[in-house]
């Protein structure tokens, strides 16, 4: 079975600095990869997916992760914070031939003005 | 695309009373959807995997006569809260696949149930 870490519970970062949220996964062969975001009283909305081809992958809002098979990571980052890039973040990992991701505990991120 | 929509978004409700959430893929037809249970400050919990036309899939240590899940057209998945009681508020979210085995979903906005 899956798993996934989030080892950070919260980051906080100043407003235009740079983010990395990190993410590792176990699992056996080459997985399927997600982040999602979850504003404050909200569902989760897809940032960004890997399933395959080039490790690096562009999502929405100006955020990329990139997939490093020999580290078991999936870290998420943006190069310049805007405050409203202050939610929780959920990494997750889909076994290929699975419909059901496992998803890590979340890392919440916090943006001082 | 892949629009999926819950409602209601919040509900207070008195103790020992049921509560209905519906869970609609907008644009799309689901065959599978899924029920999460989320806690304050926490990940999400699978409680349930909802089969459309068939009985849904609980997960371990889920009270299947607690929450009942109907998925009885393509695009509506319900779960109900019977006998609601105070330790079942929570945040309850459901999300749906568009098939392919990838893991990727899409999440209705969620529901805030209270019970007093």
């Amino acid at each position: 079975a899956q798993s996934v870490t989030q080892p950070d519970i919260h980051i906080t970062v100043s407003e235009g600095a740079s983010l990395e949220l990190r993410c590792n996964y176990s699992y056996g062969a080459t997985p399927y990869l997600f982040w999602y975001v979850q504003s404050p009283g909200q569902g989760l909305q897809l940032l960004l997916k890997y399933f395959s081809g080039d490790t690096l992958v562009q999502g929405i809002k100006g955020f990329e992760a990139e997939f490093k098979r020999s580290q078991s990571s999936f870290n998420l980052r943006k190069p310049s914070v805007h405050w409203s890039d202050a939610a929780e973040y959920f990494c997750a990992v889909g076994a290929r031939g699975s419909y059901i991701p496992t998803f890590g505990r979340g890392t919440s991120l916090i943006v001082h003005p | 695309g892949a629009v999926v929509s819950q409602h209601p978004s919040w509900v207070i409700c008195k103790s020992g009373t049921s509560v209905k959430i519906e869970c609609r893929s907008l644009d799309f037809q689901a065959t599978t959807m899924f029920w999460y249970r989320q806690f304050p400050k926490q990940s999400l919990m699978l409680m349930a995997t909802s089969n459309e036309g068939s009985k849904a899939t609980y997960e371990q240590g889920v009270e299947k006569d607690k929450f009942l899940i109907n998925h009885a057209s393509l695009t509506l998945s319900t779960l109900t809260v019977t006998s609601a009681h105070p330790e079942d508020s929570s945040f309850y979210i459901c999300s749906a696949s568009l098939g392919g085995n990838t893991g990727e979903l899409f999440f209705g906005e969620g529901s805030r149930l209270t019970v007093l």
